[in-house]
């Protein structure tokens, strides 16, 4: 059972350059949302999914797009790297509401922008 | 927007002794989930609290919730050293918008 999968698990880029951060779920999840992780500021959400073709915006979206063409990938771009988007991003799915629904999280990916 | 405030941010605590962290949150929320992080790794899922007054208890740790005073707390009872992680609690908006407090980093020394 992998649950929810993040690929890579390091990347290092150059200031202007782009990348896909892959994200993959295997418990038919309607929700996927992206987060990021810095020091001293909890995790904050870039983009979320209720389901696939449906995208929104979080509390920090800007230098980010996503899509969601099927209910297992939600990728995230970054078309032109800056180094503030140096951070710890994080992949999470969840079921759609009703009771005890938690959000599974991947292993996270280290991403630097130099 | 919902904002969620966490405290302590760090909490240096003897083996043995009992503690308290607290989450208050700003708007009506459906769920408040407590997650573990243990460094470098992801987030552990620890307890999720659906309604008023709800207790949750697993080992040492112990979670309430009180939605009137929008205040969740995590106690630790008997704190030992495998406890030493970093603690977040989260509310969602609909089950799909987690939003997180800044974690509280805990420290269990001997």
């Amino acid at each position: 059972n992998a649950g929810v999968t993040q690929t890579p698990k390091f990347q290092v880029l150059k200031t202007g350059q782009s990348m896909t951060l892959q994200c993959a779920q295997d418990m038919n999840h309607e929700y996927m949302s992206w987060y990021r992780q810095d020091p001293g500021m909890g995790l904050r959400l870039i983009h979320y999914s209720v389901g696939a073709g449906i995208t929104d915006q979080g509390e920090v979206p800007n230098g980010y797009n996503v899509s969601r063409s099927t209910t297992e990938d939600f990728p995230l771009r970054l078309l032109s790297a800056a180094p503030s988007q140096t951070s710890v991003y994080f992949c999470a799915s969840s079921s759609d509401g009703e009771g005890d629904t938690e959000a599974f999280f991947g292993q996270g990916t280290r991403l630097t922008v130099v | 927007e919902l904002k969620v405030e966490q405290n302590p941010l760090f909490l240096s605590m003897q083996e043995g002794k009992n503690y308290t962290i607290y989450c208050n949150y700003s708007t009506t929320s459906d769920r408040l989930y407590w997650y573990r992080q243990d460094p470098g790794k992801s987030l552990e899922s620890l307890f999720v609290l659906l309604s008023n007054g709800a207790v949750k208890q697993e080992g040492r740790l112990m979670a309430s919730l009180d939605t009137k005073a929008r205040l969740s707390t995590l106690h630790i009872t008997a704190a030992v050293h495998d406890l030493s992680a970093t603690y977040f609690c989260a509310v969602d908006n609909a089950g799909n918008q987690f939003y997180f407090g800044t974690g509280t980093s805990l420290t269990v020394i001997p």
